[in-house]
């Protein structure tokens, strides 16, 4: 089954990079049509897609915070990993990684457990 | 940006009630719509997409219906399990826009 974790600091200064590593198992991202996103969510507020890294290293970010996201993929390891730059107290919140399949539509299928992170100097 | 709008922000319905959120794009996405689930402190999990088609597991009381910029998410028979938050999301565009979300809660 696939499964996927989210795994990086739960605390960074304002200025620094944040970098978050999205551990998964169950598909390989070798693999036509497979891709995996990230996510974020404040604490009590909604959802906020961040980016998303398909299998031919197609890679799609948020059109507001595009100058900040890289998206990676390492995929011998199973592993993508998303950096943001230039961190804010406003980027509190926890970071989800998700599966996604595409086949005309892209799917966010399986979830990550979520990782919160707290800006805070 | 396509916004999308969730109405209403939040809800009260009792067990057995039969629910419907509405989600509308500020433009057209065709089907290109999904609905999450979340629990509190859980990921969100996938209901349906695109608009209409169920997810693999999902009980038959969620359905979904909608084209073109009005969705709506319908819950038959509310189950005490189902007191959650709902989002949509559209991934017409490459923003995958969500919703704001909709609170269902114990009446």
């Amino acid at each position: 089954q696939i499964t996927l974790k989210e795994s990086g600091p739960t605390l960074v200064k304002p200025t620094q990079t944040l970098t978050l590593t999205c551990t998964f198992s169950g598909f390989s991202l070798s693999t036509s049509g497979e891709g995996v996103g990230w996510i974020r969510q404040p604490p009590g507020k909604a959802l906020e897609w961040l980016a998303l890294l398909f299998w031919d290293d197609d890679k799609r970010y948020s059109p507001s915070l595009n100058n900040r996201l890289t998206i990676t993929k390492d995929t011998s390891k199973n592993q993508v990993v998303l950096t943001m730059t230039n961190m804010d107290p406003v980027d509190t919140a926890t970071y989800y990684c998700a599966h996604t399949l595409t086949s005309g539509i892209d799917l966010f299928d399986y979830w990550g457990q979520g990782a919160l992170v707290t800006v805070s100097s | 940006d396509i916004q999308m709008t969730q109405s209403p922000s939040s809800l009260s319905a009792s067990v057995g009630d039969r629910v419907t959120i509405t989600c509308r794009a500020s433009q057209t996405i065709s089907n290109y719509l999904s609905w999450f689930q979340q629990k509190p402190g859980k990921a969100p999990k996938l209901l349906i997409h695109a608009a209409s088609s169920l997810q693999s597991g999902v009980p038959s009381r969620f359905s979904g219906s909608g084209s073109g910029t009005d969705f709506t998410l319908t819950i038959s028979s509310l189950q005490p399990e189902d007191f959650a938050t709902y989002y949509c999301q559209q991934s017409y565009s490459t923003s995958y826009t969500f919703g704001q979300g909709t609170k269902l809660e114990i009446k």
